[in-house]
């Protein structure tokens, strides 16, 4: 089945690293995504990855990607009282051309 | 630069109402999609469509329809409202081109009373 599952709070103290897991379900996803939402607004495309990489490195972000254990995920370095959002994990499935699968979302909330 | 734009960013209707809510894109994409969000339950697909006039149910496409007739258009209808359809709706679009992802609207708040 298609399912995508991470965690839905973490609450990380400022100036800390933020790791949010995620792990889903189809072996075949040729894309995995995290998506970032901040209060109020819609979604903005942080980064991907594709699945034939390990790990993917975008100045404070880092993605890491087992596929053995279909296991994804975000890490924040130096996470600031900005980075306050909903991250949400997403795959895409081979077997829909463009269909992308939400997780449900992870709340990341920053502690002074 | 606003690639994705909802016409309202929030609604409030009642119940028994026919809803239309608009969503617009500039990028020439060919995908379109509704979600809708709800707390703890994520993003959950309604409609999606791959090109002009042609339209697939998502994951809960009961109570909505769905118009597209022109390629950056993607209409989400709401034939009569009901209080459960309260709830956060989100446009998106994406290329055919899968590592683009999608590209999203700032969402309308539909609140049905």
């Amino acid at each position: 089945g298609e399912d995508v599952e991470q965690s839905l709070f973490l609450s990380v103290r400022e100036g800390d690293s933020s790791v949010i897991n995620c792990t889903y379900t189809d072996s075949s996803s040729t894309y995995l995504y995290w998506y970032k939402q901040e209060p109020g607004a819609g979604l903005q495309l942080l980064t991907y990855i594709f699945s034939n990489m390990d790990m993917k490195q975008d100045q404070r972000l880092t993605v890491l990607l087992n596929k053995k254990d279909k296991h994804l995920s975000l890490r924040i370095a130096d996470t600031q009282t900005g980075d306050s959002a909903i991250y949400f994990c997403a795959e895409i499935l081979y077997s829909s051309a463009s269909k992308i699968i939400f997780g449900s979302g992870t709340r990341l909330s920053i502690r002074p | 630069d606003v690639k994705v734009t909802q016409s309202s960013r929030y609604l409030v209707k009642r119940t028994g109402e026919k809803v239309f809510l608009e969503c617009v894109q500039d990028m020439d994409h060919e995908n379109m999609f509704w979600y809708r969000q709800d707390p703890g339950l994520g993003l959950r697909l309604i409609y999606f469509s791959y090109d002009v006039k042609m339209k697939e149910k998502g994951d809960i496409p009961e109570g909505y329809s769905v118009s597209r007739e022109k390629k950056e258009r993607f209409s989400l209808i709401l034939e009569s409202a009901s209080t459960n359809q309260t709830s956060m709706y989100l446009c998106a679009s994406s290329p055919t081109d899968r590592e683009d992802g999608y590209t999203f609207g700032s969402g309308t708040r539909l609140t049905v009373v």
